[in-house]
């Protein structure tokens, strides 16, 4: 069965240094997401691809975060600087239909610390 | 934007029992989804219900959009049900999927 790779699936971390995620979607998945999950809440969205373009990103901190998926499959989001408040679950999820919030299959998550 | 209340906030059952949790959401929604959170973090699909009724095994969902409510029902809940169930709902013209905060399940055996 077709799923959601991330990488990795923890890091550690200190504080004011650079980190980045990996996801890959579903074959055939043109719509990415990667949302953020503070422990006891439900996920946030932080940005929304379609193909390589971004269909949403009002919520991603863009002081220090930054996200891209070059050719349209898989994507990085990067943290630079790290902070204490970062620490959190990082979810990717993909849908095969754009545009619309469709239903959408997540990968295992990184677990984010930073010390 | 619209809020999304889940309830109960955390629910603790004897294995074979049943449960409804519910959604409520303050707005008229395009799409809803439930997910299940396992103890390691994954979530995984359990329905896509915008609207109407829905059942997978011992698991079935029903959504209300006119009242604006959305529920899920677990019948002789297993010990590997436990984890946060939640629900995401988009609105208006808004792709962003807003989720509630969960319902916590823990499932004795």
């Amino acid at each position: 069965e077709a799923e959601v790779a991330q990488s990795p699936r923890y890091k550690i971390t200190e504080k004011s240094q650079a980190v980045a995620f990996w996801c890959d979607p579903i074959s055939g998945h043109a719509t990415l997401y990667w949302y953020r999950q503070i422990l006891g809440q439900g996920p946030e969205l932080l940005v929304q691809f379609q193909d390589e373009s971004v269909v949403d990103d009002s919520q991603l901190p863009k002081d220090r975060f930054s996200a891209e998926r070059l050719k349209g499959v898989d994507s990085t989001l990067k943290i630079q600087p790290a902070e204490l408040g970062d620490s959190a679950m990082y979810l990717c999820a993909s849908s095969l239909v754009p545009g619309t919030f469709n239903e959408q299959f997540f990968g295992p998550g990184t677990r984010l610390t930073v010390l | 934007g619209i809020q999304v209340e889940q309830s109960p906030p955390d629910l603790i059952l004897q294995e074979g029992a049943n449960s409804t949790l519910r959604c409520n959401f303050s707005d008229s929604v395009n799409n809803l989804q439930w997910f299940h959170q396992n103890p390691w973090g994954q979530l995984i699909n359990l329905f896509y219900i915008p609207s109407g009724t829905k059942q997978n095994g011992r698991l079935s969902a029903t959504t209300v959009a006119t009242e604006r409510y959305s529920l899920l029902y677990i019948s002789s809940s297993q010990t590997t049900d436990s984890g946060v169930y939640f629900c995401a709902v988009t609105s208006g013209g808004s792709y962003i999927p807003t989720f509630g905060r969960g319902t916590s399940l823990i499932v004795h055996p």
